[in-house]
């Protein structure tokens, strides 16, 4: 156990629909990233938070988005879903904004069908 | 920008030395070191700051070149348990706002045989 919790594990939905990935930091960390992992594109970086604030976007697409509460856990919503969003996607998380290790979740794996 | 990782796979016996090169054309902050094992998440390595400190786990060693943007990774005395694909990741030395997440490398594979 990581110390980082993701939920769901897997989720397999239509596409057009939307989904919520949620993710509940590791004690002691304020900054939460989210990263899409697929076979062809590696992982990539959607889009992170720092003690509640967005703090740098990567490649997140406009149907997708993200929040931190004030109790650090932080929320991916995926809307209008499309074949192509099929992937593994991860929260990390590490002390402070730069300079720390990551400590990543177990993931979440969404099938869209 | 995406680091470039090289090679792209490597397959060794037990006991025997890789190596793993990561190099960005950006000014980096820092250089970050993952394992990720098939179906599981990245495991955190090492991260190698610019002026040289270092945090990580003992059985690991890298080396950041500034000059150069580059870092490499050195698996000595490899064991099964260091298969799976490594990957680098990098933190741009200027960032908006100060912070940016980690862009990974494409990964390099190790394969460690019996």
């Amino acid at each position: 156990d990581s110390g980082v919790t993701q939920t769901p594990k897997h989720l397999i939905t239509a596409t057009g629909q939307r989904v919520t990935l949620r993710c509940s930091p590791r004690s002691g960390d304020l900054s939460v990233y989210w990263y899409q992992q697929s076979l062809d594109q590696g992982l990539q970086f959607l889009i992170q938070y720092y003690n509640g604030e967005e703090r740098a976007k990567g490649n997140i697409l406009e149907r997708f988005s993200a929040q931190q509460f004030p109790d650090l856990h932080s929320e991916l919503n995926l809307s209008s879903l499309e074949l192509g969003d099929s992937a593994l996607y991860f929260c990390a998380s590490s002390v402070s904004v730069r300079g720390y290790g990551y400590t990543f979740g177990s993931g979440t794996r969404l099938t869209v069908v | 920008q995406q680091p470039v990782q090289s090679p792209q796979a490597v397959i060794l016996r037990e006991g025997e030395d890789a190596v793993i090169n990561c190099s960005s054309s950006k000014a980096l902050y820092s250089v970050h070191w993952y394992r990720q094992k098939h179906g599981e998440a990245p495991v955190f390595l090492m991260i190698l700051l610019k002026g040289g400190e270092q945090k990580g786990h003992e059985k690991i060693s890298a080396s950041f070149n500034e000059k150069k943007q580059q870092s490499s990774l050195y698996l000595t005395a490899s064991q099964l348990s260091y298969s799976g694909t490594y990957f680098c990741g990098t933190e741009p030395w200027a960032s908006g706002g100060g912070a940016d997440g980690l862009t990974f490398g494409k990964g390099t594979h190790l394969i460690i045989q019996p």
